[in-house]
Order: C-alpha cells, then structure tokens, then sequence
C-alpha cells in the first residue's frame, strides 16, 4: 500500500535559517503529492501540491520539488518566519480507474518552532 | 465561498456512549472524506462518502459508520465510545471533477472520552 516517511520532528530553528524536512514515500503509479500545514488549533492547510515528476509546488516561500527516482518530496524554504511555527505533513494520494482518486495518506508530521 | 464546516468544535463523551459528528463541505464539492487525528499523529483515514455512498474505508471497525445527505453534507457516528477514540476528528472534501486530488478541510471536531 501507499506510504509516508517524513522526519521526526522538532525541529527548532532561529528566524531567517533554511527550513528543510524531509519525506520520502512509497506508492504504485504516479502518485500526486502535498504538503499540507496545520497551525495551533485548526485543521490541515494545503501548502503546495505537485503531481507528476520534477514539478515543483511553490507557495508562501516555500518550495517542494516531485522527484521519482528518489522517491522523495524535501521541503525548503530559504529563511523561516515566527509565524511559520506549525506542523507540518507530507501526504500522497493516486487516482483510482476509472476516475476518482484514493484516500490520501499522511506522513506523522513535523512541527516546526522558529525562535526570534 | 463557505468552506468546510464542522460541528461541534469541541465535546465531551463517557465510555459506551455514542456520538455524532456533522460536516458540511466546501461549496462547489461532492465527496467528503473523514479523518482521525490522534494527538501528535497524522491523520488516519476512516472513510469517504460519494452520491450518498460509502466508496473508501480506512482500517477502522464497524462502530464508526457514516452517511451522506443529497446536499453532500455529511455525518460521522461513532458507537460504544472507549478511552482510545479520543482525537480530534476531520471531515475534508473535494471535487469530484478535474482536480488533483486535493483536500480542503475543516477546522475540526475534537472528541474526549472520559
């Protein structure tokens, strides 16, 4: 079946340092990819998605690119704000035949904490 | 534009008893997925709802049934509750047009059970 690996967190990092976690997955075919953002006390945000290899997903600094024969679906970001402080998921899904796709499946998360 | 909507925010059950969450989803969607999140951990699929069907289910036991109104609003009923089902539960939805397989949640429900 599909999988996530993503790397334990915390990570804690001083503002305006690079940002990278790491994930790695396991899938049949060719899966899309996410990374989704759940902040204090709210549900899941999509961050940035890419869904075939070497796209590479952009959105508020941050950036994720597919990459096949790795794998592997790194986020970066190139100088980490306060507000940045969340959990973090990677998470993949597939589309089923002859439409539709399947259930998404969800790394454990990292939660990021940036100090000033 | 509404998105996903869930209530109640937050509740308090004792072992044995049931429950019943609602979710209303984004506007414009017409499949609903829910998901468990225990503290500290990813979200674990419990199962997917589309045209009132249940079309996908996680490894979760019989307790937990759902259903899907003809408005795509949803519910999600959990039977015999026990300590472990304390967790915060999502409902997300999609679109079942051209889209690349995205969630949108909500903020969701977050169940004790005492």
């Amino acid at each position: 079946g599909n999988s996530v690996t993503q790397m334990e967190g915390p990570v804690t990092l001083s503002e305006e340092a690079f940002l990278t976690i790491n994930c790695t997955y396991t899938a049949t075919g060719y899966p899309s990819l996410f990374w989704y953002v759940q902040y204090p006390g709210e549900g899941l945000q999509l961050l940035l998605k890419a869904t075939k290899a070497d796209d590479k997903g952009s959105n508020k600094g941050f950036e994720a690119t597919y990459r096949k024969e790795t794998t592997s679906f790194h986020l970066e970001k190139g100088s980490v704000q306060v507000s940045d402080s969340a959990v973090y998921f990677c998470a993949l899904t597939a589309r089923l035949q002859p439409g539709g796709y399947q259930k998404v499946t969800f790394g454990t998360g990292t939660k990021l904490q940036v100090i000033p | 534009d509404a998105g996903v909507t869930q209530s109640p925010t937050h509740l308090i059950k004792t072992r044995g008893q049931q429950v019943t969450l609602r979710c209303s989803p984004k506007s414009g969607h017409d499949t609903v997925s829910w998901y468990q999140q225990a503290l500290g951990q990813g979200p674990q699929f419990i199962f997917q709802y589309y045209e009132e069907e249940e079309r996908q289910r996680g490894n979760f036991p019989d307790r937990f049934s759902g259903h899907q109104f003809p408005n795509y609003s949803s519910e999600l009923n959990v039977n015999a509750l026990w300590l472990g089902d304390s967790a915060l539960y999502l409902c997300a939805s999609s679109a079942a047009g051209p889209n690349t397989g995205e969630l949108f949640f909500g903020e969701g429900s977050r169940l004790t059970v005492l």
